[in-house]
């Protein structure tokens, strides 16, 4: 079946850098992606990843993806206390489903 | 208000009693999902619904029940709540476009359930 593992909770120093990751088991998917949820908030994605791709960036933020491992992750440059927050990895394949990591609770300290 | 919206926001009930949680969608999505949010598990697709009375289970329908008459609304029933159904609850849309290069699902802010 298919199942997203993320380690749930991450802590940083403001100004470093993060790195979330994530581990997934469909080899099948198309799309792989980044939520995050802020406290009290819905999620709102973050940035995406297409399948055939190794990396992309999008200012901070850094998508690394290894199919052979099915790995991914997502890195943070420069973090700051904003970015403090639940971040979900989550996979999709040609339907409009998703499922869903377990997330990270990502804390960043002064 | 434009965009997606739940309510109630928090909601504390009793076993066996009948609660639901309503979700309103401004942009007339086709798709809309319900999730729950558990410590440990993420989000776990409870129903979803592809258009207007059309519905299906995801990966814990047991004890939920749907119905999606109007495009916009996507009520989600607890019949008989138990203890074990006090999560977090998200309500979702999005569109499947022709052509799109990815499906950006959209969340709304949530309902806190306690069941006593």
């Amino acid at each position: 079946g298919e199942d997203v593992e993320q380690s749930l909770f991450l802590s940083v120093r403001e100004g470093d850098s993060s790195v979330i990751n994530c581990t997934y088991t469909d080899s099948s998917s198309t799309y792989l992606y980044w939520y995050k949820q802020e406290p009290g908030a819905g999620l709102q994605l973050l940035t995406y990843i297409f399948s055939n791709m190794d990396m992309k960036q999008d200012q901070r933020l850094t998508v690394l993806l290894n199919k052979k491992d099915k790995h991914l992750s997502l890195r943070i440059a420069d973090t700051q206390t904003g970015d403090s927050a639940i971040y979900f990895c989550a996979e999709g394949d040609n339907t409009d489903k998703l499922i869903f990591g377990t997330g990270t609770r990502l804390q960043v300290f002064p | 208000d434009a965009g997606i919206t739940q309510s109630p926001r928090y909601k504390i009930t009793e076993t066996g009693r009948q609660v639901t949680l309503m979700c309103h969608q401004t942009w007339s999505h086709s798709y809309m999902f319900w999730y729950r949010q558990d410590l440990g598990h993420g989000l776990r697709l409870i129903y979803y619904s592809a258009a207007a009375d059309i519905t299906d289970k995801g990966e814990v329908p047991d004890g939920y029940v749907v119905s999606r008459s109007k495009t916009e609304n996507f009520p989600l029933t607890l019949e008989s709540a138990t203890r074990s159904q006090t999560s977090v609850y998200f309500c979702a849309s999005s569109e499947q476009l022709a052509g799109a290069i990815y499906n950006e699902q959209f969340f709304g802010p949530g309902t806190r359930l306690t069941v006593l």
